[in-house]
């Protein structure tokens, strides 16, 4: 993957947890970076564009950020609750193609 | 309210053909870009093909070109997948998918359909 996310991470509700999404080749900041969650069953959501620009409706425990220098995209969510156990995946372009992380899996013990 | 309505999933034998469609409604197709994105059962997100508003410029991914064709009728506002000689390794959910710009290299996925189900029997 152009695009490396890490496979898994789990933290408890109440707690803040941060996902990591990093460009193997070109720019990060050459290209917007949006935040994808897909909950068990379900299609789906972008609740992140354009590098932190949350989606109406999504909640302000959510954020994003990118750090040029280390070429990665961030995705933070804080007090953490049930329902935000989910899939999530970074997406950015390439070559005039999207491409996406590989996904992360967030458990919420 | 922006939707997207995917249809026209099923099983089908290895080397036969699938056409996808995808309802859109609250927006117009033909000002944006659009997506094609399939996943895998129990794998990730993998992108497959985009056209641009100009309804001209298509780009796929490596493993469907000249096997898939991405079009659109904007009299129906209705976008599609033509999928030709088909292996077990396109057995995924499609999910088409809107992006925020008419022309860009610069892709802002925003919007995604609910996915219909392509299953490849060999």
């Amino acid at each position: 993957f152009m695009l490396t996310q890490p496979h898994s991470v789990s933290e408890s509700p109440g707690k803040t947890v941060t996902i990591s999404c990093t460009r193997a080749s070109g720019g990060l900041a050459s290209y917007y970076v949006q935040w994808v969650q897909q909950r068990p069953g379900s299609a789906p959501v972008t609740i992140i564009y354009e590098d932190f620009h949350r989606v109406s409706g999504v909640p302000d425990r959510f954020s994003a950020s990118i750090d040029s220098s280390s070429n990665t995209a961030s995705l933070t969510i804080s007090a953490l609750q049930p329902e935000d156990e989910a899939d999530y995946y970074c997406q950015s372009s390439y070559n005039n193609r999207a491409i996406f992380g590989g996904g992360t899996k967030l458990t919420v013990l | 309210q922006v939707s997207l309505v995917a249809s026209g999933g099923g099983v089908v034998e290895s080397g036969r053909s699938l056409r996808l469609s995808c309802a859109a409604s609250g927006f117009t197709l033909k000002n944006y870009v659009m997506h094609w994105v399939r996943q895998a059962p129990g794998e990730g997100l993998k992108w497959v093909s985009l056209m641009w508003s100009d309804g001209n410029t298509k780009f796929y991914e490596d493993s469907v070109k000249g096997r898939f064709l991405i079009s659109r009728d904007d009299s129906k506002n209705m976008f599609y997948l033509e999928m030709r000689s088909l292996r077990a390794e396109d057995t995924a959910v499609y999910y088409c998918v809107k992006d925020s710009r008419k022309t860009s290299v610069n892709l802002v996925i925003d919007v995604w359909g609910q996915g219909t189900t392509v299953t490849v029997s060999s």
